[in-house]
């Protein structure tokens, strides 16, 4: 079954705790990205990579890192420094093709700070 | 810097009503724009790109370089076209992807 998985569906952190999030595809994309959604502000990008080794920050890094040591895998790290990580965050694949993009969605994790 | 901005937060209409949804862009280079669609309990998902100039589930929409906005229009509203819609710009060269999306509109159609 091809597709991008998020996991867990939800998270629970304590303050001042690091927290991974899993993201995982196997259709072969070679980009990769993180979006963090809350209400009335829409998908905000947080980091992507276009290849394996390598990934740029978006518009909201700050708090969070990323690795890409595999074209399947693209793990979110939440850090202690994020000061309001709770969010629903999406992660998301494509290929590079211009303007026939087309980017697939995971089902996403909502992390909540407690 | 590039942005999209997408003014409405809700449109709500009667079914059988025209619909349009509003996106307007900022990029100093050519865009490649899209809109995307997430219905309740689905994963957000493509609806169309600005180059295939078609129309999906009745929605078309046209770039308008010189008012800078990609506007996703219906001429009649159907009740299962309730859902959240996402206007994305992709930018940088062919070979790059940096996709950034607007804050989303909610579009309600009622019976």
């Amino acid at each position: 079954d091809g597709g991008i998985t998020q996991s867990p569906k939800y998270l629970f952190r304590k303050e001042g705790q690091n927290v991974t999030l899993s993201c995982e595809q196997n259709l072969n994309h070679d980009a990769m990205y993180w979006y963090r959604q809350d209400p009335g502000q829409g998908l905000r990008l947080i980091y992507y990579s276009q290849i394996v080794n390598d990934f740029q920050k978006g518009d909201i890094a700050e708090g969070y890192s990323v690795s890409r040591e595999k074209k399947e895998s693209f793990p979110l790290t939440v850090t202690s420094a994020q000061k309001n990580p709770t969010a629903f965050y999406l992660c998301a694949s494509s290929t590079l093709q211009g303007a026939n993009t087309e980017a697939f969605f995971g089902q996403g994790t909502r992390l909540t700070v407690v | 810097a590039q942005r999209v901005t997408q003014p409405e937060k809700l449109l709500s209409v009667f079914k059988g009503a025209p619909v349009e949804l509003k996106c307007n862009y900022s990029y100093s280079g050519s865009p490649e724009l899209f809109w995307y669609v997430q219905y309740s309990r689905q994963r957000l998902q493509l609806l169309l790109r600005h180059i295939s100039r078609e129309s999906i589930k009745g929605f078309t929409a046209d770039l308008n370089k010189g008012e800078t906005s990609f506007h996703l229009k219906k001429p009649f509203a159907q009740e299962e076209d309730s859902a959240m819609y996402y206007c994305a710009l992709l930018y940088g060269s062919s070979n790059t992807g940096k996709l950034i999306f607007g804050q989303g509109t909610t579009l309600q159609v009622k019976p």
